[in-house]
């Protein structure tokens, strides 16, 4: 089975700062996806960026960017110009590249960001 | 087009009650996933369905928990007998097909058993 380890419980950036939270997962598979989710306050999850593991280059989405190591099993997210927006609860998770069974996310314990000004 | 929908977005029921949690996944989308998370926990997978059948129970507990996504209606989850121990947030998430499509999140609902 599939795990995925968020070592940090609490993080903490200044605004305008740039952060990274981290994530190691491990898998025997070699075609997977990685997913960093946020939840806010209000619970909401909300998709962050995505990576597949057949790609080598590192997935970005505006401010939001990763850092995928396919041997070292880690995949790292980096915020940079952090808003208070950004303040919230982010997870790690991984899924499979199958069918079925192999649908469903895995989910890291998760990291508190906190911004401060 | 309207997001995931989920009722009630509060529930509360004493030990021994039933809660009978509801999903309506987007347009279109016809495979519908449920987590639970517990509180200062990540989410953590229950069951996954398609239209009138289950794919993947392996994360629901065998007894008190169960799920179904009729042909018409919304997807429910129904635990019966309830402890205090499934006090917890229930979120149902829906994709369009089994592959990389992207699973789109309800906002959540949040059990709190007396």
């Amino acid at each position: 089975a599939q795990t995925v380890t968020q070592s940090q419980p609490e993080m903490s950036v200044q605004e305008a700062e740039t952060v990274t939270l981290s994530c190691t997962y491990d898998t025997s598979e070699s075609d997977y996806y990685l997913f960093w989710y946020k939840q806010p306050p209000s619970r909401q999850m909300i998709l962050v960026i995505r990576q597949e593991a057949y790609k080598q280059q590192n997935a970005t989405e505006n401010r939001f960017s990763v850092n995928f190591q396919k041997a070292a099993k880690s995949f790292s997210l980096k915020i940079s110009d952090s808003q208070l927006g950004d303040a919230a609860m982010y997870f790690c998770a991984y899924r499979s590249a199958g069918t079925g069974t192999a649908s469903k996310l895995t989910f890291g314990t998760g990291t508190r960001l906190q911004v401060t000004l | 087009n309207a997001g995931v929908m989920q009722n009630p977005r509060h529930l509360v029921r004493r030990r021994g009650q039933e809660a009978r949690l509801r999903c309506s996944p987007m347009k279109g989308h016809s495979h519908v996933y449920w987590y639970r998370q517990l509180p200062e926990e990540g989410l953590k997978f229950m069951v996954y369905l398609q239209k009138e059948n289950i794919i993947d129970e392996s994360g629901m507990p065998k007894e008190r928990f169960s799920a179904e996504f009729p042909k018409e209606g919304p997807s429910i989850l129904r635990i019966q007998q309830v402890v205090r121990g499934d006090s917890a947030a229930y979120f149902c998430a829906s994709s369009l097909i089994w592959d990389f499509n992207e699973q789109f999140f309800g906002p959540g609902t949040r059990l709190t058993v007396l």
